[in-house]
């Protein structure tokens, strides 16, 4: 069990750019969520699948954001023509099936500028 | 919707005393989980403490225990003895079981244990 595990650590983009998160969940859990936090809040909820299939994506922020699960294990998270505003930390977390707890990755931390 | 109010957004408290933390939350749904987390200056969220809508005893883990009154719809985490290492952001979280939604988060308190 290596823990949820998300790349990069750190983002610096420029207004406009696309860029991908990455999340690799903890092996064999069938559920993986995708969280963004602002400074000063508690994690928002964005997505999740079920194992590849994606059963939440109406609070994907706009539809600038997409996220895929191909085969059910790692995950990612994109986001085209970025803007300031989402400068955020993006989380990523697993659990083994619905009622479990989440275990959470260390998170990417996108700058914008 | 469910939503979760954490009302101090700083704490403080002085090392090995015991520190309440307050969440309360708001839900129409019977059966629910409350959760909490600690998230320190690493970024990573770290479970600590799960209490069930059902269960009849406050959960404890270790130097944690959930303060949980139903009818104040409240779930206070309590830290007991503190250590220089609980300094952290600490969230509240819930969700319900009927109808498979994601786990919702307060916006956090921050703790800061003094020497």
């Amino acid at each position: 069990d290596t823990g949820v595990s998300q790349d990069p650590r750190h983002k610096i983009t420029k207004r406009g750019q696309n860029v991908t998160f990455r999340c690799d969940p903890i092996s064999e859990h069938n559920r993986l969520y995708w969280y963004r936090q602002t400074l000063g809040q508690g994690p928002e909820f964005l997505t999740y699948f079920q194992n590849e299939a994606q059963l939440e994506k109406s609070r994907l922020l706009s539809d600038r954001f997409s996220a895929e699960r191909p085969k059910g294990s790692f995950s990612t998270l994109e986001i085209q023509r970025t803007e300031q505003g989402d400068s955020a930390m993006y989380l990523c977390a697993s659990s083994p099936g619905y009622d479990e707890k989440l275990f959470f990755g260390s998170g990417t931390q996108l700058s914008v500028l | 919707a469910q939503k979760i109010t954490q009302t101090q957004p700083g704490m403080f408290v002085q090392e090995k005393e015991a520190v309440t933390l307050d969440c309360t939350y708001d839900t129409s749904d019977q059966s629910y989980g409350l959760f909490w987390y600690k998230q320190p200056s690493s970024g990573e969220m770290i479970f600590l403490i799960y209490q069930g809508s059902y269960d009849e005893q406050n959960a404890t883990e270790g130097r944690y225990s959930l303060n949980f009154q139903k009818a104040r719809k409240s779930a206070n985490l309590v830290i007991s003895a503190s250590q220089l290492g609980d300094s952290a952001m600490y969230f509240c979280a819930m969700r319900d079981w009927s109808g498979n939604t994601p786990l919702v988060f307060g916006k956090g308190t921050r703790l800061s244990v003094i020497a």
